[in-house]
């Protein structure tokens, strides 16, 4: 499997309801950033977590990292319609090269 | 809006066509980068550079050929393209730093068509 690796690939929910998606890597990083897209548009960068960091809030997403496990989960509460995106986790390897993962597709219907 | 522009936003070219994307980033940053996003694939990154030096090229075909005149300007010229070149081509830049890959800004992508 490839670094970043996201899961599910697809999340379908209701307005109001929490999303988690989850992401999994293979080699050490110094950190993690989660990223949106919205359809046919640039990523949009969500938030950035460190390698020495467990676990970090940005308005309604939190975000974690478990770097024993190589494993972060993004979590948004209480979601939107608007939140409607892809989702994608990105490791650093080596200087400013970001590796992506395929992405989660989440859905929230109104 | 996230101060990183591309243009053409669609692009429909012929095989034999010579075209080129722009991309033009207003953060003053030190590098910058070239994605190609084909769907239900990963971002497949393409071209780095870093202050205005070329680091890093992933066995790019050579009908792809990047240019960067000067840190706030990059731009990928096309020649004799195929059509699974088609895709969602994405600029990017950030600030070069040594405590690893810092955040990335993108522009809004360049929809290639390959015919």
């Amino acid at each position: 499997s490839q670094q970043g690796e996201e899961d599910p690939q697809a999340l379908s929910i209701q307005e109001g309801e929490n999303a988690t998606m989850n992401c999994s890597y293979k080699t050490s990083i110094n950190n993690l950033q989660w990223y949106r897209q919205n359809s046919g548009r640039g990523l949009v960068h969500l938030i950035l977590i460190r390698s020495n960091e467990r676990e970090k809030h940005s308005g309604r997403l939190r975000v974690t990292l478990d770097t024993s496990k190589k494993s972060s989960s993004l979590l948004i509460t209480a979601s939107r319609a608007a939140d409607t995106a892809s989702y994608f986790c990105a490791t650093d390897r080596s200087g400013s090269r970001l590796t992506f993962g395929e992405g989660t597709q989440l859905t929230v219907n109104p | 809006e996230t101060g990183v522009t591309q243009t053409p936003r669609h692009l429909v070219m012929g095989m034999t066509n010579k075209k080129s994307l722009k991309c033009e980033q207003h953060l003053g940053h030190n590098a910058m980068y070239w994605y190609k996003q084909s769907a239900k694939k990963p971002l497949e990154l393409m071209f780095v550079y870093s202050l205005e030096e070329r680091v890093e090229n992933n066995s790019v075909p050579s009908r792809f050929s990047p240019e960067c005149p000067n840190s706030s300007h990059l731009f990928l010229h096309l020649h004799t393209l195929q059509p699974e070149d088609s895709a969602l081509y994405l600029c990017a830049s950030s600030q070069d730093g040594l405590a690893g890959a810092l955040q990335q800004f993108f522009g809004p992508g360049t929809r290639l068509t390959v015919l």
